[in-house]
């Protein structure tokens, strides 16, 4: 059965610093990834996803996740933070196909300090 | 090009009513899952349909939960005799099916007196 852990609930930074939010999952076979960001009292909107092509995936909003097999791993990344990145960021995996529920961690809740 | 729609947004039942939750999938989209959120944690799914068929209802409490996803109109949740534990946000998402990504609503924000 798939599972994703999110490492840190809560991680702050700095304006103009780099974020790392990371996420390692547990798959008996080749997954999907996700990221999702969730703004209070809002949906989750996609900020990017891994389907087995490219191991560097870019997303929305500069940020981007690498895929590393050998690590478990799909950690999410974004070279300067802005205030409006504040937000609750999701990482998800599901089976190799699109069709099947993700399976979330527990979110990291991400602050950026002016 | 409208978003997943989930009304209503907020829904306030007391213990022992019933719970209805629409979700109307995206133009084209023929796959909903239904996900519900607790407090500090993440989203746990619970339901997944096509057009009038349950596919997957893994995640769904045996009793008092149902769903359905009729021919025409929208996906609904239902929960009969709700309980102070079913206060929670809950979010579907719809999809093409394949390899396309679920997008998701709002949600529904239910609080049980």
């Amino acid at each position: 059965a798939q599972s994703v852990t999110q490492l840190g609930s809560h991680v702050s930074v700095s304006e103009g610093a780099l974020v790392l939010l990371r996420c390692n999952y547990s798959s008996s076979v080749p997954p999907y990834l996700f990221w999702y960001v969730q703004y209070p009292n809002q949906g989750l909107q996609l900020l990017l996803k891994y389907t087995s092509a490219a191991t560097l995936v870019k997303g929305i909003n500069g940020f981007e996740a690498e895929f590393k097999k050998s690590e478990t791993s799909f950690h999410l990344t974004k070279p300067s933070a802005h205030m409006s990145d504040a937000a609750e960021y999701f990482c998800a995996v599901t089976r190799n196909s699109g069709n099947t529920p993700l399976v979330f961690g527990k979110g990291t809740r991400l602050s950026v300090i002016a | 090009n409208a978003g997943v729609m989930q009304n209503p947004r907020h829904l306030v039942r007391r213990r022992g009513q019933e719970a209805r939750l629409r979700c109307s999938p995206m133009k084209g989209h023929s796959h909903v899952y239904w996900y519900r959120q607790l407090p500090e944690e993440g989203l746990k799914f619970m339901v997944y349909l096509q057009k009038e068929n349950i596919i997957d209802e893994s995640g769904m409490p045996k009793e008092r939960f149902s769903a359905e996803f009729p021919k025409e109109g929208p996906s609904i949740l239902r929960i009969q005799q709700v309980v102070r534990g079913d206060s929670a946000a809950y979010f579907c998402a719809s999809s093409r099916g394949g390899d396309q990504p679920q997008h998701f609503g709002d949600g529904t924000r239910l609080s049980i007196l």
